[in-house]
């Protein structure tokens, strides 16, 4: 079964440093997601992406929060300059279209 | 503000039990709404979803949820829970007006069954 990968799992950075997440959706999908959940909050989304470009954004995906999808397979989340507050699982997914999506497995971001 | 809420933050069953997991959400409109499901160390998986007809839904696993207009409600439903149904379930609901993409996400039910 097609499934969405994260890599990495699990990324250290100091403050003040850029991330860069990876996501690689399901390879007949055209829309993709990032999400967040802080430890014991909701999973709260950030981003819609389609036809190279981002269709949405919540208030949370201020000008420090950038994706990109580099090539046919990668779809990217870049962190600036990381703040402790950014410290969160950050979930990718992707749907053909219809609202929902497939959801990795969550890249576990620490920010120190 | 739309949300999604579910009230309880863990239950704890033995096998066989019948399970409720209540969800409810603040917003009218055309909804959408969803039940996810994330076992110890894995991802979230769609256990099933509502766009519109037939307001009982079913999905993988036995689970089905009832879609309620009148009390806003999406509650989880099992007749009888297994030991591998421990985990953790998410109400959510598409953003009225959103992307396909933009949900909200309750605070998440972990569900405890006792062998």
């Amino acid at each position: 079964e097609p499934e969405v990968t994260q890599t990495p799992s699990h990324q250290v950075t100091q403050m003040g440093q850029e991330v860069i997440l990876r996501c690689v959706p399901i390879s007949n999908h055209l829309y993709f997601y990032w999400y967040r959940q802080i430890l014991g909050q909701k999973v709260e989304f950030l981003v819609s992406f389609y036809n190279n470009e981002i269709s949405e954004k919540s208030e949370i995906f201020d000008d420090q929060f950038s994706v990109e999808r580099p090539d046919g397979s990668n779809f990217t989340l870049k962190i600036r300059s990381t703040k402790l507050e950014d410290s969160a699982m950050y979930f990718c997914a992707s749907s053909g279209g219809a609202p929902g999506g497939f959801f990795g497995p969550g890249t576990r971001l620490t920010v120190l | 503000a739309q949300s999604v809420s579910q009230h309880n933050h863990h239950v704890i069953l033995s096998e066989a039990a019948s399970l409720e997991l209540g969800c409810n959400y603040s917003y009218g409109g055309t909804v959408n709404l969803f039940w996810y499901v994330q076992y110890p160390g894995q991802h979230l998986q769609l256990l099933l979803k509502y766009f519109s007809g037939d307001p009982l839904v079913k999905g993988i696993k036995g689970f089905e949820a009832e879609f309620i207009k009148s009390k806003f409600s999406f509650n989880l439903r099992k007749p009888s829970v297994q030991w591998s149904d421990t985990a953790e379930y998410f109400c959510a609901g598409k953003n009225y007006g959103g992307s396909q993409g933009n949900l909200i996400f309750g605070k998440g039910t972990k569900l405890s069954v006792k062998p």
